[in-house]
């Protein structure tokens, strides 16, 4: 049972464009929302968080938005820049858990 | 400075073998992670401790599989008669909002 999902697989943008990547969740109690960035041969690097209680937060070129009716986030970056090119993850925490439960991910290619 | 030293980077072994993981977190936390990822999947969680007590394990950790914290600091996950379906990259993170990753042991298992 997937409780988080990231349906596409993988983006390709230009750069300078908007990349927006999206990530659904099926557990309503998850209350705080985070993404990864991940290239290969490392592990997921923090980019940007947001808990419940907002609907937006900003750091930078990075923007997420948080749908808690649809159950659904976006990472927007703009932007994007080649050494945005990775593997982003959504990833998920809620009620008494510490654990976070992470989406399939998305590649993201951001061509010149 | 992923702030997470995690030995060995690669570990090559043969089907049956034991095989040991280490993670060492530079800065101190009471909290600590372990998670897997196969090929194609996001990270998942195996098991966690706070300080030398591991609070909860996922029903992936099967009895082959066991972790320890013995200082509150450095932790290892041992996996022994290793079967094929181990090979993963093991991560190790720390923190809480956020946890803070290593760079994982890819295992292989021949």
């Amino acid at each position: 049972d997937q409780q988080v999902k990231q349906n596409s697989p993988s983006l390709s943008v230009q750069e300078g464009r908007i990349s927006i990547l999206n990530c659904d969740y099926t557990n309503s109690m998850f209350d705080y929302f985070l993404w990864y960035k991940k290239y290969p041969a490392e592990g997921p690097t923090f980019l940007i968080s947001i808990s419940s209680i907002k609907d937006k937060n900003e750091d930078g070129r990075f923007t997420v938005f948080l749908n808690k009716s649809a159950k659904h986030l976006s990472l927007h970056i703009v932007p994007s820049q080649p050494g945005d090119s990775a593997v982003y993850f959504c990833a998920a925490l809620g009620g008494t858990a510490s654990k976070l439960t992470f989406g399939t991910g998305t590649r993201l290619q951001v061509t010149l | 400075d992923t702030g997470v030293s995690q030995n060995p980077r690669h570990k090559i072994t043969k089907r049956g073998q034991n095989v040991t993981f280490r993670c060492d977190p530079i800065s101190e936390h009471n909290r600590l992670y372990w998670y897997r990822q196969t090929l194609g999947q996001g990270p998942e969680f195996l098991t966690y401790f706070q300080n030398e007590a591991q609070l909860e394990k996922s029903r992936l950790l099967s009895d082959r599989f066991s972790a320890e914290r013995p200082k509150g600091s450095f932790s290892t996950l041992e996996i022994q008669r290793t079967e094929q379906g181990d090979s993963a990259m093991y991560l190790c993170a720390y923190g809480d909002q956020p946890q803070h990753f290593g760079d994982g042991t890819r295992l292989s298992i021949l």
